[in-house]
């Protein structure tokens, strides 16, 4: 089956960019899925950030869009997500999903989910 | 951009109870409403996609419903695991979330 696992700094200063990669196991990133990033403030509910299909095409928050970037690394079966500028706000626990798609567009829901990381912006 | 609002917000309810969320979509959406179980310091698990089919290895208490610009989760009766939070979700927006405890 297959699992995800976010990797990187737990801890980033404020103006800095935060960086995570989501290593993709059991399956390939070259599926016809899209790869998600959603965070998850302290005590807060969940926002979409981006997604990445294995051709490269994104789409990001409108929110976000302009401080995110996705990319997707097909040999090592992984995606990034970089956000630049980072302020306090952005201190979440940071979670990649698959989204399953059918005909590219998700209609089966996120899943699975890494298990997440915290990031905190502080200095 | 579409507004998703649950409600409520916060509900207390005990095992055995038969308890409904609710998910209304500010404008009519597509039928792509997934409906999420999270329990505290753990990723959101999904349990029901396309409004109304429930994920493999999700029990049968849960059911998905609506259409349009309403969607309900309903637990048909409560267990000690399903205290949690929900969260409704359309292609990419989430939900506030919607905080089941136990009376």
């Amino acid at each position: 089956q297959v699992q995800l696992q976010e990797s990187g700094p737990g801890l980033v200063k404020p103006s800095g960019t935060l960086s995570l990669t989501c290593a993709v196991s059991g399956g390939s990133i070259s599926s016809s899925n899209w790869w998600s990033w959603v965070r998850q403030p302290p005590g807060k509910g969940l926002e979409w950030i981006g997604e990445i299909y294995h051709s490269g095409s994104t789409n990001y928050n409108p929110s976000l869009k302009s401080r995110v970037t996705i990319s997707v690394d097909k040999s090592k079966n992984q995606f990034s997500l970089k956000l630049s500028s980072v302020t306090a706000a952005d201190t979440a626990v940071y979670y990649c999903a698959r989204g399953g798609a059918i005909f590219g567009v998700v209609i089966k829901g996120f899943d699975p989910w890494g298990q997440g990381t915290l990031v905190t912006v502080s200095s | 951009d579409i507004q998703l609002t649950q409600s409520p917000s916060f509900l207390s309810a005990s095992v055995g109870d038969r308890v409904t969320i609710t998910c209304r979509a500010s404008q009519g959406i597509s039928s792509y409403l997934a409906w999420y179980q999270q329990k505290p310091g753990k990723a959101p698990k999904l349990l029901i996609y396309a409004a109304s089919t429930l994920q493999s290895g999700v029990p049968s208490r849960f059911s998905g419903s609506g259409s349009g610009t309403e969607f309900t989760l309903t637990i048909s009766s409560l267990q000690p695991e399903d205290f949690a939070t929900y969260y409704c979700q359309q292609l990419r927006d989430f939900g506030q979330g919607t905080r089941l405890e136990i009376k």
